[in-house]
């Protein structure tokens, strides 16, 4: 089966930058998308790595370690429409499980 | 582009009626994804479709829910008899499955209240 560990909350001050965390049990998986998601919203693509390493997408940069099995969301220049649950899910191929989300906090 | 859409927004029924949720998904996506949201189960895979085909129903919590794709712009997901345990916001989902289905792009949801 497949595990998906996130944080639950995390909570950062305007303008800094924050790293979400995502560990996972899981093996033959094709990859790690980050979704967004804002209250009483829909889910919202962010990212995807395909291989390990660091993809970079403006203010957001994803990570991905496969051999650690682990990836990160990075958000830069935190701005208070960031607050939101952001939530990694493994790609199979056909189709995406998603972890549980962590909720962001985002101080003035 | 419209994007997904969804419909009803909100739907709020009493234990035992039948709920009709229903989707149309990108003009071009060949991938159809039904999803469940709570705030204890988190964002849950019901079931998918390629070509309008069925592929993966075991995220189907029991036989009280059914899912079908008679075309490739519609789909439907049917709960009969509705119980309160089934109140949730259900997404739907599309994409083009050659790109693995790793970037989805979803509905604005159903938000179902069972009493």
């Amino acid at each position: 089966g497949q595990s998906l560990e996130q944080p639950s909350e995390v909570t950062a001050v305007e303008g800094a930058i924050v790293q979400i965390n995502c560990t996972y049990q899981t093996s033959g998986f094709y990859g790690l998308s980050w979704y967004q998601q804002h209250d009483g919203g829909a889910p919202t693509f962010l990212s995807y790595n395909a291989l390990d390493g660091l993809e970079e997408t403006g203010r957001f940069s994803s990570f991905l370690s496969r051999s650690d099995s682990y990836g990160y969301l990075l958000l830069q220049e935190l701005q208070m429409k960031d607050s939101a649950s952001y939530f990694c899910a493994v790609s199979y191929g056909d189709k995406i499980i998603f972890g549980k989300g962590t909720r962001l906090h985002i101080l003035p | 582009d419209a994007g997904v859409i969804q419909s009803p927004r909100h739907e709020v029924t009493e234990m035992g009626q039948e709920v009709t949720l229903r989707c149309k998904p990108i003009s071009g996506h060949n991938s159809l994804f039904w999803y469940r949201q709570t705030m204890m189960r988190g964002l849950e895979l019901l079931i998918y479709f390629n070509n309008n085909v069925p592929i993966d129903d075991s995220g189907m919590p029991e036989d009280r829910f059914s899912a079908k794709m008679p075309n490739a712009s519609f789909s439907t997901l049917k709960i009969q008899p509705s119980e309160p345990r089934d109140s949730a916001v259900y997404f739907c989902a599309s994409s083009h499955a050659g790109q693995g289905s790793y970037e989805q792009y979803f509905g604005p949801g159903t938000r179902l209240t069972v009493t």
